[in-house]
């Protein structure tokens, strides 16, 4: 099993609708980064979190430690939100990254 | 300037050449790092510098040799890869480790 999992894996919806992925790890962390990568290559770091939620625009993360589950959600989705949506934990030594969401936004 | 910068974007060399992959920030950062990623995998940890030092390296070949000549730039010098190494490079830094890092934009390595 790994250490992070995401899902969904592939995500289609269309362009207005409310997003959410979800990100759920096993090991002990300090930290969630929530990463956006497009398909130029370039990852922008969207959110790094420990407790709590945080909102930037129209995006918001939120983290449960307790559960050790996370989820990001992008309200009214545009289809220049298409791109792979990575969480990456910080453990002590490590930063073990998910497999990533590629999510496609239809006009 | 809230940026990382790398060069080249692209790069082709054969398995005989001598390469250097160039990263760069002037956010003050001390902590750099070194991601090599595959086709529609996650970024894959290959070093980690701390303070101008070698903090972690995950046991990569010693084709790959890092540097880390001042606080604001980091190479990566390439020798003898293999075609497997072809693959996009990824150099990201924080302030210092473990704090939220910033990614370039990568190097597309190609070796024929």
């Amino acid at each position: 099993k790994n250490e992070v999992e995401q899902s969904p894996q592939n995500l289609t919806a269309q362009e207005g609708e409310f997003i959410t992925i979800n990100c759920s790890y096993s090991v002990g962390i300090s930290a969630l980064h929530w990463l956006q990568q497009h398909p130029g290559g370039g990852i922008v770091s969207l959110f790094m979190l420990s407790s709590g939620k945080k909102k930037h625009g129209r995006l918001i993360a939120t983290i449960n430690i307790q559960e050790k589950h996370s989820s990001l959600h992008i309200t009214a989705s545009h289809p220049r939100d298409s791109a792979v949506y990575i969480c990456a934990v910080i453990g002590d030594d490590k930063i073990i990254f998910g497999k990533g969401t590629r999510l496609h936004i239809l006009p | 300037d809230t940026e990382v910068t790398q060069t080249p974007k692209h790069l082709v060399m054969g398995m005989t050449n001598k390469k250097s992959l160039k990263c760069e920030q002037h956010m003050g950062h001390r902590a750099m790092y070194w991601y090599k990623q595959k086709a529609k995998k996650p970024p894959e940890l290959m070093f980690v510098y701390s303070y101008e030092k070698l903090s972690i390296n995950e046991s990569v070949p010693s084709r790959f040799s890092p540097e880390c000549p001042n606080s604001s730039l980091l190479n990566l010098h390439l020798h003898a890869l293999q075609p497997e190494d072809s693959a996009l490079y990824l150099c990201a830094s924080s302030q210092i480790e473990r704090l939220q890092q910033y990614f370039g934009p990568g190097t597309r390595l190609t070796v024929l």
